[in-house]
């Protein structure tokens, strides 16, 4: 099974900030990764995929890069809206595995 | 508008069963892929299971494989997980997800390709409780 490894597990940030969490898979998945947000009692909600393609909807502060087995996700600004739990996921193969997840807080 | 409605969850004792259903609505269901990621309390999230769209192609994770079954009724618009032997470790919220498909070409004039799928769209999911 490929493992999804986040860093950090938690991160203390203020609104305005510039916050990059990296994902590193354990074996090289090209660029199929997918990222999500999570609200507390709320489903994820998909915010990249294929790395670095932003879904519809989703705000431009938010971008994705990363090839191989190193991503990033980038808030260029962090808004109050952005505190919330990321997680990165890999869709190269079955089993589908994700990140344990990124807490961003308010600092 | 996409909408996805998870229900059937609820408190079960060990060993006991139940049946999840997923009702789709605002897409061509038959189309998509479609998926069950779960979430332990506290924790965070595991693909369950997914289903391709004519039922062909179906994965579990190791976790369920052999006690969970899932499956779908394209003309209803619905998808179902049916859950045997369930465990304390079975008890989160579950989340049906639809799968996007993107075509990977390995050749310029794709005659060679790879499909390859993501979750793009998620229900608010029910939760699953065992306990005794």
């Amino acid at each position: 099974d490929i493992q999804m490894t986040q860093s950090p597990s938690t991160l203390s940030a203020s609104v305005g900030d510039r916050v990059t969490i990296t994902c590193r898979a354990s074996q090289r998945i090209s660029g199929w990764l997918a990222w999500y947000q999570q609200k507390p009692g709320k489903a994820p909600n998909l915010l990249i995929y294929k790395a670095s393609s932003l879904e519809s909807g989703v705000p431009s502060r938010f971008s994705g890069s990363g090839s191989g087995t190193e991503f990033t996700l980038t808030i260029s600004s962090l808004q109050p809206d952005d505190f919330a739990t990321y997680y990165c996921q890999q869709y190269h193969s079955y089993p589908w595995t994700f990140g344990q997840g990124t807490k961003v807080e308010i600092k | 508008e996409v909408q996805l409605v998870e229900s059937g969850g609820g408190l079960v004792k060990p060993g006991g069963s139940l049946r999840l259903s997923c009702a789709a609505s605002g897409f061509t269901f038959s189309s998509y892929s479609m998926n069950w990621v779960r979430q332990a309390p506290g924790r965070g999230l595991e693909w369950v299971s997914s289903i391709r769209t004519s039922s062909t192609y179906i994965y579990y994770a190791d976790s369920v494989k052999g006690r969970f079954t899932i499956s779908r009724d394209n003309a209803k618009n619905s998808l179902y997980l049916q859950m045997n032997s369930l465990r304390a470790e079975d008890t989160a919220v579950y989340y049906c997800a639809r799968a996007q498909r993107v075509t990977y070409c390995t050749t310029t004039t794709c005659n060679n390709y790879y499909y390859y799928y993501y979750m793009d769209v998620w229900g608010k999911g029910t939760t699953v409780t065992v306990s005794s």
